[in-house]
């Protein structure tokens, strides 16, 4: 059973506007979230995260908003670059160390 | 300052065969983790250590075996593979923080 789910395979935006990747999960014991971004053949690198006890977090141009009364959170890029193309994985975790991770969202700028 | 180093980066197998995907780190981590990413799925996590002699089973361990004699060290053992194991699989490791270092992974086909 797929506790964290990106329903959007891929998305694609203009260069400069905003990229906005939705994630949802189903454990209500999830208390702490991530994103990580993937290029091809690469590992995953951690982008950013946000604790249960906040509804967003910001660094930079990247900012996670948290809605735990929805189980949804989000990612929002701003403005988005080509170096932002890349798979975004979403990935939750319940105080163990061991995330569980959502299959991800393809995003591609376009220039 | 390497991080996390997996290898091989490719191989091929026949049904039947095993082999031990390589990871090593040198940022004296102690929780280490193997996943698996098959097409459009998020990654699943096979095993994971919480430190030099203790390893337990994640979501998919059914095939694998690992080992963790050093805090460096963490080798994904395939006894008789199967086409059902051609996957990436990726490993990192992880302070006692949720930010995970990944490998690059190895991309594991079986024929």
């Amino acid at each position: 059973d797929q506790q964290v789910k990106q329903n959007s395979p891929s998305l694609s935006v203009q260069e400069g506007r905003i990229s906005i990747l939705n994630c949802d999960y189903t454990n209500s014991m999830f208390d702490y979230f991530l994103w990580y971004k993937k290029y091809p053949a690469e590992g995953p690198t951690f982008l950013i995260s946000i604790s249960s006890i906040k509804d967003k977090n910001e660094d930079g141009r990247f900012t996670v908003f948290l809605n735990k009364s929805a189980k949804h959170l989000s990612l929002h890029i701003v403005p988005s670059q080509p170096g932002d193309s890349a798979v975004y994985f979403c990935a939750a975790s319940s105080a163990d160390y061991k995330l569980s991770f959502g299959a991800g969202t393809t995003v591609t700028v376009r220039a | 300052n390497a991080g996390v180093t997996q290898t091989p980066k490719f191989r091929i197998l026949k049904i039947g065969q095993s082999m031990t995907l390589q990871c090593a780190q040198d940022m004296n981590h102690n929780y280490m983790y193997w996943y698996r990413q098959d097409p459009g799925m998020g990654l699943k996590l096979i095993y994971y250590s919480v430190g030099a002699g203790i390893t337990d089973k994640g979501e998919v361990p059914n095939g694998y075996n690992v080992s963790r004699s050093t805090t460096e060290d963490f080798p994904l053992r395939l006894e008789l593979a199967a086409p059902s194991q051609t996957s990436v699989y990726f490993c990192a490791s992880s302070t006692d923080s949720y930010g995970y270092t990944f490998g690059s992974g190895t991309r594991l086909t079986v024929v």
